[in-house]
This record gives structure tokens, C-alpha cells and sequence, in this order.
């Protein structure tokens, strides 16, 4: 089994919609984080956490939103989707050494 | 690194040649690095890590280079294989948090 799952791994939208992405992970770590991915670009940090009290802007969090409903998951909303928001998603978990991060295998997200 | 906004560089190479990616890091503290490899449609999977303490340190058909003194790290693959075209990240940690650099593509030609 996975250590880091997301669901949806596919998602079509239309402008306006709430979306939510979730995140889950059986690797038992304390961080976890959404990046968001636009094609033939690199990966950009959105939000992270480094436990389930704690969370953090990343460099592109406007218009994004996150809970951590407990150390195995993170979820990340979009309140009012829009087109620009069409992208893969990654979440990832790291121990609290800031070390080595681990995946999720994406989620592709399409506003129409 | 590359800035993420712009478009990934790319690095083209011939089926059983070596491959060098290159990445420049930006903080000086940091102390671990990471290189990761993202197949399409894929996450980034690590491949190899090194300490600031080290200067080289070798995997499989992979070996990292690092040059603090020009705050430089170098991914060699040896024996260049398809398998081997993805985009290539350089992740640093710095003050106990990781990030990422802007990331190459490498293309192998058969």
C-alpha cells in the first residue's frame, strides 16, 4: 500500500466550485504539505503543517485553504475555484528533522 | 536554483552517455541536500541525498557533487538509459526545513 495517498487523482471543476483534495498518510509523520505543480514548471509550496495544531503559509497560498484534521491527513481547499487553479497537486510528508520528503502520487486538477 | 516561474531548462543526451544536471542553491546554512526524480505524470521520487560535511557521494549509476564554496550541487548519471528522461529537482534544508529548486528536465535520445 501507498504511504501517501490523495483523492481525488483526477478532478474537473467548474468556476466558482469548492473543491477539496485530501491527503493521507500511513508513514506516521508529524509534517505534511501541498504543493501545486503547473506544466513544464517546477514545484511551488502552498501550505504546510509540522503537527496538527500548527499551520503555514507557503509561497503561493492566496486562494487556497488547509486543515489538518489529524497527524495522517491535510486537506487542501479551494474556496471558489478558478481557471488559473488547473494544475497537479502534491501532497508530502517529512519527519520533523525537515529531511527527506515523501510524495503522493498527485492529484490533476482542471477549472473550467 | 531556477526561478519556478519559468519554464524548466533542459538537458539533452544520448542513450549511454553521462548526464550532468546542475543546480545552484541559495543559503549558505544549509546543510542536507536531496536530489528527486519526477517521471510524467508522476511525484518526485528522492534519488540521493549528501551532507554539507561530504563533497561527493555515490549511488547506483548516480553520484552527487558538492561545492560549498560556490554553493553548487551536480547530479551525474552514468550510462544514460531512457528510463533516466524525467525532470530532476535539487531540494535543500536549510534552519530545519526543506525546499526545492526550479527543477531540469533531461530528454535522452535513443
Amino acid at each position: 500500500d501507498a504511504d501517501v495517498t490523495q483523492t481525488p487523482r483526477n478532478r474537473i471543476t467548474k468556476t466558482g466550485k469548492r473543491i477539496m483534495l485530501e491527503c493521507s498518510q500511513t508513514k506516521g509523520h508529524d509534517r505534511m504539505y501541498w504543493y501545486r505543480q503547473d506544466p513544464g514548471l517546477g514545484l511551488q509550496l502552498i501550505y504546510y503543517s509540522f503537527d496538527v495544531k500548527d499551520i503555514n503559509k507557503g509561497e503561493i497560498s492566496d486562494g487556497y485553504s488547509v486543515s489538518r484534521q489529524a497527524q495522517a491527513k491535510f486537506s487542501l481547499s479551494l474556496e471558489s475555484a478558478i481557471p488559473n487553479q488547473t494544475a497537479l497537486y502534491f501532497c508530502a510528508t517529512s519527519d520533523s528533522g525537515g529531511g527527506e520528503q515523501f510524495f503522493g502520487p498527485g492529484t490533476r486538477l482542471t477549472v473550467l | 536554483g531556477e526561478s519556478v516561474g519559468l519554464h524548466l531548462p533542459t538537458l539533452s543526451v544520448q542513450e549511454g552517455d553521462n548526464s550532468i544536471i546542475n543546480c545552484a542553491y541559495s543559503n549558505s546554512a544549509s546543510d542536507y541536500f536531496i536530489w528527486y526524480k519526477q517521471e510524467s505524470g508522476k511525484g518526485p521520487q528522492f534519488i540521493i541525498d549528501i551532507r554539507s560535511n561530504m563533497d561527493k557521494r555515490q549511488g547506483q549509476r548516480v553520484t552527487v557533487l558538492l561545492n560549498k564554496t560556490v554553493k553548487h550541487l551536480s547530479l551525474q548519471i552514468a550510462a544514460t538509459q531512457p528510463g533516466d528522461s524525467a525532470v530532476y529537482f535539487c531540494a535543500e534544508r536549510a534552519g530545519n526545513m526543506l525546499t526545492f529548486g526550479g527543477g531540469t528536465r533531461l530528454m535522452v535520445k535513443p
